[in-house]
């Protein structure tokens, strides 16, 4: 099993370009997230998916967009990037919805905005 | 929602226990306490979580206060793989983690 996988792994994005980073998970997992890691900071939840169909918002969602394609896929786009989306993008999946149950953490995306 | 407060970084010796603590005094009767590390340049893993009692797993042992005010994580035996950032984490049901700044133990050899 390859786990939660992300791609690009590395990007660089001028101001106003858009972008989509892409996730898939292997485990048969209903729900699934997008977090952003700032330099130093924990983890913020931008935006989840408690089963395919479903998407809600999480702590800091402006500036992007979700998309459940299937069971095993969400993707995250940036339509119009800014310096302070800079961050390193992390996807996760877990078995239970909120409620509870390990996430399993994919690899992430760095991602810089100049 | 309720805060946890862990201190930036502890050290510790390789093979040694490490008790890594956790305050989270406004915690509530759903909320369990999580447990998840990151290693440089990783995205988080699990570690533990539980509710009232004391847990224990492969990774590590979860030992809760019985006013549930504060936890301590403990690594029997320290590891130089162990070195990573280690979050503690209150989750209510049906609501999301919020990640603090965690602490970042270092391991000496």
């Amino acid at each position: 099993n390859a786990g939660v996988t992300q791609t690009p792994k590395f990007q660089v994005l001028k101001t106003g370009q858009s972008m989509t980073l892409q996730c898939a998970q292997d485990m048969n997992h209903n729900s699934m997230y997008w977090y952003r890691q700032d330099p130093g900071m924990g983890l913020r939840l931008i935006y989840y998916s408690a089963s395919e169909g479903t998407t809600d918002k999480g702590e800091v969602p402006n500036g992007y967009n979700v998309s459940r394609l299937n069971k095993r896929e969400f993707s995250l786009r940036l339509e119009s990037a800014a310096p302070s989306q800079t961050s390193v993008y992390f996807c996760a999946s877990s078995e239970e919805g909120l409620a509870g149950g390990e996430q399993f953490f994919g690899p992430g995306t760095r991602l810089t905005v100049l | 929602d309720a805060k946890t407060t862990q201190p930036n970084s502890m050290e510790s010796n390789e093979e040694e226990p490490v008790h890594l603590p956790c305050n989270h005094s406004t915690i509530s009767g759903t909320d369990y306490i999580h447990w998840y590390r990151q290693l440089p340049s990783q995205g988080p893993e699990y570690v533990i979580h539980g509710l009232t009692s004391n847990v224990n797993n492969r990774m590590a042992s979860l030992a809760i206060a019985e006013d549930r005010k504060s936890s301590t994580l403990i690594l029997h035996r320290a590891t130089l793989r162990d070195a990573a950032v280690y979050y503690c984490i209150l989750r209510a049901l049906y609501n999301d983690m919020r990640f603090g700044a965690g602490t970042r133990l270092t391991v000496k050899p």
